[in-house]
């Protein structure tokens, strides 16, 4: 079976400071790894995905992810970040052995404060 | 363009009621799933459909729970005999293709079951 783990439920940062989500998962075939963040009384929405290829991921916002397959994990993180990036952070995974069955992890906080 | 949309945004109903809940995807996408997420945790994976046919439903937590997609467009989620235990947001979202796409949120069906 599937899982994601996401260790933190909740991580503070101050804007500008670097920041890092973390992500684990447990996969028996290939990953797919997928980030989504969901801001207040809105949908989740897409920030980046890695199926294959380099392990560092750009998406959306200024956010990455570093794809480790021997520690397997895919934690989100950005430079510098935003008040505006506060909300919640979820990873999640499938494989290429199990089509298109998506597990999330139980999201992480994130509050940036100014 | 539109995204996804769901109806209705909320949901109450008495303990034993039968309910529906509406997904309208986006325009072309082939791929839906129906997701729960209840409060605190991650979107619980129920159901995929590529095109008519459920691809996937796994997730389903037991015969109560049913979803159509006749048309390879909107698609309908169907409880019957509500359980409080059933209480929950209840999301759709839609890709496109059949590779492991990035999937697009609608808002969701607030579901309270008294």
């Amino acid at each position: 079976a599937q899982s994601v783990a996401q260790p933190e439920d909740q991580v503070n940062v101050a804007e500008g400071n670097p920041l890092t989500v973390k992500c684990t998962y447990s996969v028996s075939g290939n990953p797919y790894l997928f980030w989504y963040v969901q801001y207040p009384n809105r949908g989740l929405q897409f920030l980046l995905k890695y199926i294959t290829g380099d392990n560092l991921v750009k998406g959306s916002y200024g956010f990455e992810a570093e794809f480790n397959k021997s520690q397997t994990s895919f934690h989100l993180k950005k430079p510098s970040a935003l008040v505006s990036d506060s909300a919640l952070y979820f990873c999640a995974v499938s494989h290429d052995n199990y089509g298109q069955n998506f597990v999330f992890g139980p999201g992480t906080r994130l509050s940036v404060l100014p | 363009g539109a995204g996804v949309s769901q109806t209705p945004s909320n949901k109450v109903t008495e303990k034993g009621k039968y309910v529906e809940l509406r997904c309208d995807p986006i325009s072309g996408h082939t791929a839906l799933y129906w997701y729960r997420q209840s409060l605190g945790q991650g979107p619980e994976f129920l159901i995929y459909f590529q095109g008519t046919g459920a691809a996937d439903d796994s997730g389903l937590p037991n015969d109560r729970f049913f979803a159509v997609r006749p048309e390879g467009s909107v698609s309908t989620l169907k409880i019957q005999r509500t359980e409080r235990g059933d209480s929950a947001v209840y999301l759709c979202a839609s890709s496109q293709g059949q590779g492991v796409n990035e999937q697009f949120f609608g808002p969701g069906t607030r579901l309270t079951v008294l």
